[in-house]
């Protein structure tokens, strides 16, 4: 167990609806990034959240956000739901410092499905 | 591109059998890691060797550097049933706070 934990673990939504996806960080960890993974693929950077700001964005549209508060905690929104969302939602958190492994620790995910 | 690339894409073996998988990468790293996924699950992190490093040990895996020629072998001794999932690379470039996965190598031993 990372101690990285995500809700839900299933999510059903129809196209164009809107949705929120929950990460506790690992105790002592201050970044979270987002992943996601398509079936067969490996995970897709979506962002990264350091000190509650945006660290860092992959190749995805302004529809996906997110947010990060003072405990670390983070959410996921992704508005106008397509039906190529539907994947496996990855969190992972890491300790940022100076020289630090960047080693990321995930949680089990959320499976997201967009009917 | 950011991110490694595992060969093969799928590797079948016998329980007992050791397994090797490969990974490519274009940039110059700081480190590079090594992450296990079990079916639909999160990734587990396994192994990290880092740049002045050729080769790490940790139990039954082995894993390999050249960063002459910017690849990565991930080695699996006595495999076993449990060993069943897909493994990842993940170059990290220095001062990099995030991670990019290629498509993965689908490892199934048999029992």
């Amino acid at each position: 167990e990372t101690g990285v934990t995500q809700s839900p673990t299933h999510l059903i939504k129809t196209r164009g609806q809107q949705v929120t996806l929950r990460c506790s960080s690992q105790s002592g960890h201050n970044t979270v990034s987002w992943y996601q993974q398509a079936l067969g693929q490996g995970p897709q950077f979506i962002f990264q959240y350091y000190r509650e700001e945006e660290n860092g964005r992959g190749n995805f549209p302004p529809r996906f956000s997110g947010l990060q508060f003072p405990n670390y905690s983070s959410e996921l929104n992704v508005n106008a739901l397509e039906l190529d969302d539907s994947a496996l939602y990855l969190c992972a958190s890491s300790l940022r410092l100076a020289g630090s492994k960047n080693i990321q620790y995930f949680g089990a995910g959320t499976r997201l499905s967009v009917l | 591109s950011q991110q490694g690339e595992e060969d093969p894409q799928a590797l079948s073996i016998q329980e007992g059998e050791n397994a090797t998988m490969n990974c490519s990468y274009k940039t110059s790293i700081n480190n590079l890691q090594w992450y296990r996924q079990n079916s639909g699950r999160g990734l587990v992190h396994l192994i990290l060797i880092r740049s002045n490093e050729r080769e790490k040990h940790s139990g039954r895996l082995r894993v390999t550097l050249d960063t002459s020629k910017k690849s990565s072998s991930l080695l699996i001794t006595a495999s076993r049933a449990a060993d069943t999932a897909s493994y990842f690379c993940a170059p990290s470039q220095t001062g990099a706070n995030n991670l990019f996965f290629g498509t993965g190598t689908r490892l199934t031993v048999i029992p």
